[in-house]
């Protein structure tokens, strides 16, 4: 099982550059989110998804966009980058409502210059 | 989620057992918690949860209070690879909050030599 994979694991963008966080999951899981890490904090939840076709937001959901038209892929879409959005993304994944027991990808570093 | 309080860092000596506390006194009656650590720049990794009876596995222990308004993580003989972030939620289990997994900042645990 590859669990939790997300791309790429390193970019760099300019300001106003737009680009897509990919994360898969194969555990058929219905649960799927994500979070930003920035530098020595805790991690905060942009958006998730508890099932294919619902989506919701988190704590900072600004500027992040996301669907869900597959079980295995949760994309996170940047329609326009700004400098405050570089940090490390995670994407975590669980099975169901039964059981909250996070999976989670090995991040993605993204650079806003 | 219920709030939870943990000490931002603690140290251990290798050998030594570890014992990271943790807070949650708004817990409700069905919403369990759960520990998770984030080793230097890796993706979170589950440790283990519990929701009113003590747990143990390969990791670690879960010691939660009769009133559950607190909980103890014991990693029984750290050593240095236990060096990490160490988190404890408690998940919402209500319909219209379930999925809105927050993290704080957790309590980094360096363990010397």
């Amino acid at each position: 099982n590859a669990g939790v994979t997300q791309t790429p694991k390193f970019q760099v963008l300019k300001t106003g550059q737009s680009m897509t966080l990919q994360c898969a999951q194969d555990m058929n899981h219905e649960y799927m989110s994500w979070y930003r890490q920035d530098p020595g904090m805790g991690l905060r939840l942009i958006h998730y998804s508890v099932g294919a076709g619902i989506t919701d937001q988190g704590e900072v959901p600004n500027g992040y966009n996301v669907s869900r038209s597959t079980t295995e892929d949760f994309p996170l879409r940047l329609l326009s980058a700004a400098p405050s959005q570089t940090s490390v993304y995670f994407c975590a994944s669980s099975k169901d409502r039964s059981n909250e027991k996070l999976f989670f990808g090995s991040g993605t570093q993204l650079s806003v210059l | 989620d219920a709030k939870t309080t943990q000490p931002p860092s603690m140290d251990c000596a290798e050998g030594r057992a570890a014992n990271l506390p943790c807070n949650h006194s708004t817990i409700s009656g069905n919403e369990y918690v759960y520990w998770y650590r984030q080793i230097h720049s890796q993706g979170p990794q589950y440790i283990i949860h519990g929701l009113k009876n003590n747990e143990t596995n390969e990791m670690a222990s879960l010691i939660i209070t009769e009133d559950r308004k607190s909980s103890t993580l014991i990693l029984p003989h750290a050593t240095l690879r236990d060096t990490a972030v160490y988190y404890c939620i408690a998940p919402a289990r209500t319909t219209d909050s379930w999925g809105k997994f927050q993290f704080g900042a957790g309590t980094q645990v360096v363990v010397t030599p």
